[in-house]
């Protein structure tokens, strides 16, 4: 089991570009979670997904910020436009709707918006 | 004055002692709980969870305390290791079927050599 592979590992981009982060959660899992983690707000929760439909996304912090999951294997956190403030490490979790435990996450994407 | 970014609470063991690393949850009708371990540049790993009906669990170890009176959740680390430094969080299930779960901010556990 490879567990929640996150792609890029760190991303740097200008500000006003699109940047797209990429998640493959555990194969089985059917709930997907996207997390940021910042100094200032620790670890905050974007959004999250339930047999790939999206079931909260009330902390998607603006409408740049778009989440998409096209099927069991897949999905993206797209920023358009990005902006200084958007830097963070973005986290992606998956969990199996069945049995105890909690999430498995990834290693996350470092996010430097310049 | 403002606050410019979390004051992560710090613990400071030596090897071999016990750790103990508390947290205190916001809503009495959290039903499920976790602790995680997060290393420098890495995911939040899972440790040990425990359910609301339950004031106690042990793993290997680590044993989870709850106490639901005063809304508080304690991790003991038992002879603390080089390799437990790390971040600590404690988590609460606040409800839904996703098992959405809400993050502490944290406790920096360092093991002096």
């Amino acid at each position: 089991d490879a567990g929640v592979i996150q792609s890029p590992r760190h991303e740097v981009t200008e500000m006003g570009q699109e940047v797209t982060l990429r998640c493959k959660p555990i194969s089985g899992h059917n709930s997907l979670f996207w997390y940021r983690q910042t100094m200032m707000r620790g670890l905050e929760l974007l959004i999250y997904f339930n047999n790939n439909v999206p079931i909260d996304d009330s902390g998607m912090p603006e409408d740049r910020f778009s989440a998409k999951m096209p099927n069991a294997s897949f999905s993206t956190l797209k920023i358009q436009p990005s902006e200084p403030r958007d830097s963070a490490v973005y986290f992606c979790a998956s969990r199996s709707g069945t049995g105890r435990g909690g999430y498995t996450f990834g290693s996350g994407t470092r996010l430097t918006v310049v | 004055g403002e606050s410019v970014g979390l004051h992560l609470p710090t613990l400071s063991v030596q090897e071999g002692d016990n750790s103990i690393i508390n947290c205190a949850y916001s809503n009495s009708a959290s039903d499920y709980f976790i602790w995680y371990k997060q290393e420098s540049g890495k995911g939040p790993q899972f440790i040990i969870d425990i359910r609301s009906n339950m004031d106690k669990r042990q793993g290997q170890r680590v044993t989870v305390l709850l106490n639901k009176t005063v809304k508080h959740l304690s991790l003991q680390i038992a002879a603390t290791q080089p390799g437990d430094s790390a971040v600590y969080f404690c988590a609460e299930n606040i409800g839904g079927s996703a098992r959405q779960l809400t993050f502490g901010s944290g406790t920096q556990l360092t093991v002096l050599p």
